[in-house]
């Protein structure tokens, strides 16, 4: 089974500056992907960034980077130049190879991005 | 392109009384579909997903089902409702064979009282 783990509830970051958000994860899927996903206060849920376990090099999507070290087994969220529109629920969810058709999610990170 | 669509946004509800939440997709054949619960500032929990019509897999045990009747419509119920079922809930599509990403519905805000 996959488990993930966020152990920051909280964060706060001055505007812009960058910040990272934690998640660490454990498998024993030989194959599997990573997700971040951002919510903000509406309730919607956006995909932001995806790592796969057999990607050569971190993922990046504008401001959002992925810093993934495998054999640590972590994911983190890198948010460069934070805006205040950054200000939200962030999760991180992974897949296994075994278990393709379902997404596992960790209890998230409130960021607040302070002007 | 691909939308996902699920509604009503947000109900009251009293304990005991019935429950249906429904999500279409629209721009895709044969994807997988989610219901996941989001209790209030917690994580998201997988309740159902679904790989084809009348396929429905259950995550955990509880007081809710899921149908599928239809390719790209997938439904959560309840037949009496527990304050417990109180929370977000989310409905998610995913292609196949292997997408690689999982989008969102709105979200249905339920409140049991």
């Amino acid at each position: 089974a996959q488990k993930i783990t966020q152990t920051q509830p909280g964060m706060f970051v001055q505007e812009k500056e960058a910040v990272t958000l934690d998640c660490t994860y454990d498998t024993s899927d030989p194959s599997y992907g990573l997700f971040w996903y951002k919510q903000p206060s509406s309730g919607e849920m956006i995909f932001l960034i995806y790592q796969g376990s057999y990607d050569q090099q971190n993922a990046t999507e504008g401001r959002y980077s992925l810093n993934f070290q495998k054999a640590r087994k972590s994911a983190n969220l890198v948010i460069s130049a934070s805006q205040l529109g950054d200000s939200a629920m962030y999760f991180c969810a992974m897949r296994g190879l075994y278990n393709f058709n379902k997404f596992y999610f960790g209890s998230g990170t409130k960021l607040n991005v302070k002007p | 392109s691909q939308t996902i669509h699920q509604w009503p946004a947000t109900l009251v509800q009293p304990v005991g009384s019935p429950l249906s939440l429904e999500c279409t997709v629209e721009g895709t054949s044969n994807p997988n579909l989610y219901w996941y619960r989001q209790a209030a500032g917690r994580g998201l929990q997988l309740l159902f997903y679904s790989v084809g019509i009348g396929q429905i897999s259950s995550e955990v045990p509880q007081n809710l089902s899921a149908s599928r009747p239809q390719d790209r419509q997938f439904i959560l119920s309840s037949k009496k409702l527990l304050l417990s079922d109180s929370g977000f809930y989310l409905c998610a599509w995913n292609p196949q064979p292997s997408g690689n990403t999982i989008y969102f519905g709105e979200g249905s805000w339920l409140t049991v009282v």
